[in-house]
């Protein structure tokens, strides 16, 4: 059975630092997603990553993938409060689209 | 329209009802998902089509849930016989091609309550 995991479920930091959030799954895939969910929102899309060593970047947040070690990491860079939201991965195991989500991380950043 | 709509936003049923969620894809998506999502937690999948044929309904819980995508466009989940258990947001997502490296766009979700 395919699990993915994400650590940690929750990280309140302050403005500026930089921290990671990490999402470990159980088999073989090269093809991860990030999103990311406002309150009472819906998904949006951040990241695919498809392959092994696949870095991509967007204003303070950066992905990789890591299919060997079924790692994936989302690096936050001198975080700002707009950043506040809660992160999911999502694996897709099967080549079908049929994602297996985490359980989420929720960021809080501070002033 | 832009994005992925969902109809209603919100249902309260009470239990032993049926009920009909509406998914509407963005045009020319291919395939359309289902999933669910409990309150804290990451969604689930439910379902998914391809066109209109239904590839993989191994998400759906038991036989009171069923999809539905006659025209390859529009979806209807329907659960019948709702329980309590069933209360959660239902989310459809869509995709240009489902089985590639295409990013699913999820829709705002109808919150379900069932009573």
């Amino acid at each position: 059975e395919l699990k993915v995991e994400q650590n940690p479920l929750f990280l309140s930091m302050q403005e500026g630092k930089n921290y990671t959030i990490y999402c470990n799954y159980s088999t073989t895939s090269d093809r991860l997603y990030w999103y990311r969910q406002d309150p009472g929102k819906s998904l949006e899309s951040l990241f695919v990553l498809l392959s092994n060593g696949a870095v991509k970047q967007e204003g303070r947040l950066m992905a990789s993938l890591d299919t060997k070690a079924r790692l994936s990491t989302l690096h936050i860079t001198a975080a700002v409060h707009d950043l506040s939201a809660t992160y999911f991965c999502a694996v897709d195991m099967w080549v079908t689209g049929k994602l297996i989500f985490g359980q989420g991380t929720t960021l809080q950043v501070k002033p | 329209g832009a994005g992925v709509s969902q109809s209603p936003r919100y249902k309260v049923t009470k239990r032993g009802q049926d009920v009909a969620l509406r998914c509407d894809p963005i045009s020319g998506h291919v395939s359309l998902y289902w999933y669910r999502q409990a309150l804290g937690q990451g969604p689930e999948f439910l379902t998914y089509f391809n066109y209109e044929a239904q590839q993989d309904k191994s998400g759906l819980p038991n036989d009171r849930f069923s999809a539905e995508r006659p025209e390859g466009s529009i979806s209807t989940l329907t659960i019948q016989r709702t329980e309590q258990r069933d209360s959660a947001m239902y989310r459809c997502a869509s995709s240009l091609a489902g089985g590639r490296k295409e990013t699913q766009y999820f829709g705002p979700g109808t919150r379900l309550l069932v009573l």
